[in-house]
């Protein structure tokens, strides 16, 4: 089944104790981005990457990180987590211009 | 900028039509989508419609587009309670290679007996 994953599902938190939420594609997509989702704000795309080693900033990057080694896998890392990175994040995968596929979400809570 | 905006919630009774309106500003967008979430799950897509489009009709879903207002609507005829859910609309510019979706608030559709 084609699909989007992501783990952990839900995570609980300290501020500072550094994190990687993992997203695998079995679609072989060259293109996959992180966004969160917050109350009133919509999505908000914070990496992107268009292939392997090749990854960049979306409109909210700061306090983030991401790796692009594999072309399935596109980890997200906070490296010192804080409250106002609680929130709902999820990964996406496409293949040039075609829809966008989207993993079931993160729910991220930092104390 | 690019911006999106709709309206926050909307409530209807089961078997009326929904209308759930959307806004965005950046007339170069070439698609603009309808995503759907239901509780805990990730973002489905619904349908979508190329910016020289003015109407798309899917089944029970119709999507209107006046681009010189730049409105979008989708409309869901018959609604049934399955249809709660948050509807997100998007507009789509191709960016280098890639689609770029700037997303809206979305708005929670409750539909009651």
């Amino acid at each position: 089944e084609a699909q989007v994953t992501q783990n952990p599902r839900y995570l609980i938190t300290v501020t500072g104790k550094k994190l990687t939420v993992t997203c695998s594609q079995n679609m072989n997509h060259e293109y996959m981005s992180w966004y969160r989702q917050d109350p009133g704000l919509g999505l908000r795309q914070i990496y992107y990457s268009m292939n392997v080693e090749v990854t960049d900033k979306g409109d909210v990057p700061e306090g983030y990180k991401v790796s692009r080694k594999e072309k399935r896998n596109f980890p997200l890392i906070l490296e010192s987590p804080s409250p106002n990175q609680t929130s709902l994040y999820f990964c996406a995968s496409s293949q040039g211009y075609n829809e966008q596929f989207f993993g079931p979400g993160t729910r991220l809570t930092v104390l | 900028g690019e911006d999106v905006e709709q309206s926050l919630f909307l409530s209807v009774r089961e078997g009326d039509s929904s209308v759930i309106n959307c806004t965005y500003t950046d007339s170069s967008s070439t698609y603009l989508y309808w995503y759907k979430q239901e509780p805990g799950a990730g973002l489905q897509l619904l349908t979508y419609i190329f910016s020289n489009m003015d109407m798309k009709q899917d089944q029970r879903l119709t999507v209107l587009l006046n681009k010189k207002d730049k409105h979008l609507s989708l409309r869901i005829a018959d609604t049934q309670t399955g249809d709660s859910a948050i509807y997100f609309c998007a507009e789509g510019a191709f960016s280098g290679g890639y689609n770029k979706l700037i997303f809206g608030a979305g708005t929670r559709l409750a539909v009651h007996p």
